[in-house]
């Protein structure tokens, strides 16, 4: 069974920090996905990385595929409280291509 | 932005009662899922389609049931709702990678 692993659980830091959140796995992936979900609605699409050593950005956040694409990361420079949110990993299983969800990282950034 | 709905968004009922949650999707995915979530809690999987009358349990033992008669349709029903099943309910599809989800149905059973 192929698993995601997100650290940490849960990260709270003050408003211009920097911060990276990981997503890990023994399984090689085809894709991983990024997530955040706001509370109360669903989780919305960030980006997809595909090939391995990929950086992508998207303004302050940065997301990183493994050379192995078995781990990503996503920093985040510059905090603000409109980052705060559920951050979700995910990726399509081998067989079958069913998504599977990693726990994710509840990130909170005060003002 | 991503076409795939549900409804009611918001819904109480009382205990006994027999509810359906829809979830639509017109981007022609083979695969939906739903999903179960708590306030500040990971998603849960609690039910699986590969496709037109293909469905399966999911990681988490639901008494919920689907269907899935056509490829954009993908109701969820609870016989007889207990307030055990209070939560967020998630509805998503997916292609080969990307999965995209509806904005969920907020289910209070009092």
């Amino acid at each position: 069974t192929q698993l995601l692993e997100q650290s940490p659980q849960f990260l709270s830091i003050q408003e211009g920090e920097n911060l990276t959140v990981y997503c890990n796995s023994s399984s090689v992936f085809s894709s991983l996905q990024w997530y955040r979900q706001e509370p109360g609605e669903g989780p919305v699409l960030l980006v997809t990385v595909v090939t391995g050593g990929e950086v992508k950005k998207l303004k302050r956040l940065t997301f990183q595929f493994g050379d192995a694409r078995k781990d990503s990361s996503l920093h985040i420079t510059a905090a603000q409280p409109g980052d705060t949110g559920l951050y979700l990993c995910a990726g399509p299983q081998r067989v079958g291509f069913k998504t599977i969800f990693g726990a994710g990282t509840r990130l909170f950034v005060k003002a | 932005e991503a076409d795939i709905y549900q409804t009611p968004r918001y819904l109480v009922i009382g205990t006994g009662k027999k509810i359906t949650l829809e979830c639509s999707q017109t981007m022609g995915h083979d695969k939906m899922y739903w999903y179960q979530q708590d306030p500040g809690m990971e998603l849960h999987l609690i039910h699986y389609s590969y496709g037109v009358n293909s469905t399966e349990k999911g990681d988490l033992s639901s008494e919920s049931t689907v269907s899935r008669i056509r490829t954009e349709h993908f109701p969820l029903t609870l016989e007889s709702a207990r307030p055990s099943h209070t939560s967020q309910y998630l509805c998503a599809s997916s292609n080969f990678a990307e999965a995209f989800f509806g904005q969920g149905t907020r289910l209070t059973v009092v």
